[in-house]
């Protein structure tokens, strides 16, 4: 079946420097979206890439989604304490008719102020 | 602004006891999602329900596990007989219909402890 992997599983940055985290998938992806989970919390949609190639920017946030839409990346500029929490990648396939959404591990980010 | 939601926020129960948790998927949503997450890993997909039937469900969900949409608002998941594994976070999420271009809007999660 569908594998995501994620990279870094943890990640301590201090409070202004930068933040990636990698997602790879070991099939082709519909589209991939990104999540943010504050501890104790649900996951909250970030954003969605769906073609080929594509970038997307939300304030501090840069996604990427790769040319053979089978990776992905999440990178924070200048993080803030308020950026706290584990990002997670989760891939839809157009095999999966229901368009579920298979995870990676998550990304933890530890911001220390 | 419109969301999902869970109840009750926590349960507790012995093992082989059936529990039944609870969600308002977003009104005018037609996917409905049951996911689980076992403390400190990832989000893990059970199964999905459109039109009255599941549409595509996951190892995970074997005959213990049933789903249920008994009127115009509700989604609940049952676990027959809980077993000590099956404690975790569930997470409902719904998703309005049509292609995969719809984010997934997820409720806050009921934690199950199985004693």
């Amino acid at each position: 079946g569908q594998q995501v992997m994620q990279i870094p599983q943890y990640q301590h940055v201090q409070e202004g420097e930068d933040f990636t985290t990698y997602c790879n998938s070991s099939t082709t992806l519909s589209n991939i979206q990104w999540y943010k989970q504050r501890p104790g919390g649900h996951p909250v949609f970030l954003i969605q890439l769906v073609k080929s190639g594509e970038v997307k920017k939300q304030k501090r946030l840069t996604f990427q989604f790769g040319e053979a839409k089978k990776n992905s990346s999440l990178h924070i500029t200048a993080t803030q304490t308020t950026d706290v929490g584990t990002y997670f990648c989760a891939g839809t396939n157009s095999g999966a008719g229901s368009y579920q959404l298979t995870f990676g591990k998550g990304t933890k980010l530890s911001v220390i102020p | 602004e419109p969301e999902v939601t869970q109840t009750p926020s926590h349960q507790v129960t012995q093992m082989g006891q059936e529990v039944i948790l609870r969600c308002v998927p977003i009104s005018n949503h037609l996917y409905f999602y049951w996911y689980r997450q076992i403390l400190g890993q990832k989000v893990e997909f059970l199964v999905s329900f459109y039109n009255n039937e599941i549409s595509e469900k996951s190892e995970i969900f074997d005959d213990q596990f049933s789903v249920e949409r008994p009127d115009g608002s509700n989604f609940t998941l049952k676990i027959r007989s809980t077993k000590l594994e099956d404690s975790a976070m569930y997470f409902c999420a719904s998703r309005l219909a049509g292609n995969s271009y719809n984010e997934q809007f997820f409720g806050p999660g009921t934690r199950l402890t199985v004693l």
